[in-house]
């Protein structure tokens, strides 16, 4: 079975500097995939990077970056330069590998408040 | 863009009530998810469909069933609905090997 943690129910950070958000994940699937989603007060859910469990390089999207940790299990998003606009629900999910046809698990969400 | 639609932002149903919620995507996707989501819980799969009338339980299954007739339409069915399912429900679909592509959510409230 899959599992994903978000240690951190909430999180501020100051207009314009970086901010990490912890995933932890277990899996036995030697393949498997690790996402970031956005989720606005709103309620719909905006993609925001992928990370390939055989990708030899973290993954970055503009001002996104997963810091991968594959011996530590941990899949950290990191936000550069953080705008008003990031406030929102942060979620890691996982796929696992094989026929599962693409089904995530997710993690308990962070909130991110972005000060100005 | 790919558009994933649900048919109710919000919907406020007595208990004991049928209840139907509405996914439809517009991008010939093959799998389409039925999530509910909670506070502290995150979202959690209920059911998901990787072709027409076929189906699969998610993780919590209980209390509900699921309809996919058409490959752009996937329903999910509240038999007898209990205020215990009073939930944000997301809908999402995807392309083998790509990210899912989610709906606004319907907020469920039953009463």
């Amino acid at each position: 079975a899959q599992k994903i943690t978000q240690t951190q129910p909430g999180m501020f950070v100051q207009e314009k500097e970086a901010v990490t958000l912890d995933c932890t994940y277990d899996t036995s699937d030697p393949s498997y995939g690790l996402f970031w989603y956005k989720q606005p007060s709103s309620g719909e859910m905006i993609f925001l990077i992928y990370q390939g469990s055989y990708d030899q390089q973290n993954a970055t999207e503009g001002r996104y970056s997963l810091n991968f940790q594959k011996a530590r299990k941990s899949a950290n998003l990191v936000i550069s330069a953080s705008q008003l606009g990031d406030s929102a629900m942060y979620f890691c999910a996982m796929k696992a590998g094989g026929t599962s046809y693409g089904k995530l698990t997710f993690g308990q969400g962070t909130i991110l408040t972005v000060h100005p | 863009d790919v558009k994933v639609t649900q048919s109710s932002r919000y919907l406020v149903k007595r208990t004991g009530e049928k209840v139907f919620l509405e996914c439809v995507q517009d991008m010939d996707h093959e799998n389409m998810f039925w999530y509910r989501q909670d506070p502290g819980l995150g979202l959690r799969l209920i059911y998901f469909s990787y072709d027409v009338k076929m189906k699969e339980k998610g993780d919590i299954p209980e209390g509900y069933s699921v309809s996919r007739e058409k490959k752009e339409r996937f329903s999910l069915i509240l038999e007898s609905a209990s205020t215990n399912q009073t939930s944000m429900y997301l809908c999402a679909s995807k392309r083998e090997f790509y990210e899912q592509y989610f709906g606004p959510g319907t907020r469920l409230t039953v009463t």
